[in-house]
């Protein structure tokens, strides 16, 4: 069980726009800053979205990160073939004293 | 732009030592900003933290509540890198191990090291 909850399956039809959402508490989301990863099979997870909303170089703009509260949302607008891939949120707990990771979210381009 | 570069074998046998080194470019292992995580994944546990050492005027430690009987991460200054040590292995530590940059606005991963536990 994640200490964090996304949901485990998401999908949308090229050009649309996808919501992924992320759940924590007070402990991490509430006061830390959410990361967003993509992961592609056998590879990685690659940092989409620092800082809850910062886009290293070179990451594309139609990934935004939000947050409100305790939890975190990933947009991605504009979907295409190649966003197909896993999504996960990740944040510091100060009660757990570490990093947390949510379970994942399967996003599928229909 | 930081790189993190994995080694370390691939085969454990259960009761033996997991060892991982972590070496780091374009960044110092002992910089005052920045901080060395080991992380795993597996799919029966997902993604795992499992420690971190990072320096702020001394060296601090801090490892995840599932292995901290089990585990030791060291900085190496002499060769700009940090390690893993994870005692007792059991089948259940099989999993990509990953070492990473991580801080809330800082996000660098190595390539991912399948470490597999069996006889």
């Amino acid at each position: 069980q994640s200490v964090l909850t996304q949901p485990p399956s998401a999908s949308g039809t090229p050009g649309q726009r996808v919501t992924i959402s992320c759940s924590g508490s007070s402990s991490n989301i509430g006061r830390n800053a959410v990361h967003w990863y993509q992961q592609l099979p056998g590879t990685a997870p690659k940092v989409l979205i620092c800082s809850n909303n910062q886009r290293p170089s070179g990451v594309p703009d139609r990934f935004s990160g939000s947050k409100s509260g305790t939890s975190a949302s990933l947009a991605i607008s504009g979907l295409q073939s190649e966003d197909e891939a896993d999504y996960y949120c990740a944040v510091w707990d100060d009660s757990l004293k570490g990093w947390v990771f949510g379970g994942g979210t399967k996003l599928t381009v229909l | 732009q930081v790189q993190l570069q994995q080694s370390g074998p691939g085969l454990v046998k259960p009761s033996q030592t997991l060892s991982l080194t972590c070496a780091i470019s374009g960044d110092s292992v002992s910089s005052n900003s920045a901080a060395w995580n080991w992380i795993r994944q597996s799919p029966s546990r997902g993604l795992e933290w499992l420690g971190r050492t990072y320096y702020r005027s001394k060296w601090f430690n801090e490892y995840g509540v599932s292995v901290k009987s089990r585990i030791s991460i060291k900085p190496d200054t002499s060769k700009n890198q940090f390690s893993l040590q994870l005692n007792s292995v059991t089948p259940e530590d099989t999993a990509v191990y990953y070492c990473a940059s991580l801080t809330g606005d800082i996000s660098y991963w190595g390539q991912g090291t399948l470490v597999t536990v069996s006889s």
